[in-house]
């Protein structure tokens, strides 16, 4: 079965700092992962994916991931927070049959 | 929100009632999907569906019922509505292609209150 583990349900930075969300994986082969980002009251909006071409991948807003089989993890970063980035972000992995699973979510504050 | 339409976006209804829900597409993919939102849990699967008249349950499936007879159309039914079912719902759809890559896109979600 295949799962992802976000680490940290709440993360806070300072505008301008680092943005590290976390997410490890578990998937039997190669996966297709996913980072998506829900805004209040919001669907949630595709950031980036992974689909087995280049380990770093770029989304928009500034946004990249990048995937390291070794640690199973596909953690999201983003070099300069910016108050519009506080939002709620899943880490998703979808298998053969289009099942996605996804993570439980991490909460971004972002201090002014 | 990519040709997605939920409704309806709010609802409160009583414990016992019959409650359905519509997902609407315009994008004709195949794969449409109705998760549940609940803090601490992420979203979780209840159904999903892989064509007209084909569904399979997901994650967390008992207490709700779909039908699919239209491509366009994915409906999700709690036949006796519980508090437990409080939660925000959502529809997903996602086109089964190499090229699409599994991209999933989100409708703007269907709020419940069961009462």
């Amino acid at each position: 079965a295949q799962s992802v583990t976000q680490l940290g349900s709440h993360v806070s930075v300072s505008e301008g700092a680092l943005v590290l969300l976390r997410c490890n994986y578990s998937s039997s082969v190669p996966p297709y992962l996913f980072w998506y980002v829900q805004y209040p009251n919001q669907g949630l909006q595709l950031l980036l994916k992974y689909t087995s071409a280049a380990t770093l991948v770029k989304g928009i807003n500034g946004f990249e991931a990048e995937f390291k089989k070794s640690e199973t993890s596909f953690h999201l970063t983003k070099p300069s927070a910016h108050m519009s980035d506080a939002a709620e972000y899943f880490c998703a992995v979808s298998s053969a049959n289009n099942q996605f699973y996804f993570g439980t979510g991490t909460s971004l504050t972002v201090i002014p | 929100d990519a040709g997605i339409t939920q409704s309806p976006r709010h609802k409160v209804t009583e414990t016992g009632t019959p409650v359905t829900l519509r997902c609407h597409q315009t994008e004709n993919h195949r794969y449409m999907y109705w998760y549940r939102q609940d803090p601490g849990h992420g979203l979780r699967l209840i159904h999903y569906s892989y064509g007209v008249k084909d569904t399979d349950k997901g994650e967390v499936s008992d207490g709700y019922s779909v039908s699919r007879s239209k491509t366009e159309d994915f409906l999700l039914t709690l036949e006796s509505a519980t508090s437990s079912q409080t939660s925000v719902y959502f529809c997903a759809i996602s086109e089964a292609s190499v090229l699409a890559k599994n991209i999933q896109y989100f409708g703007a979600g269907t709020r419940l209150s069961v009462l």
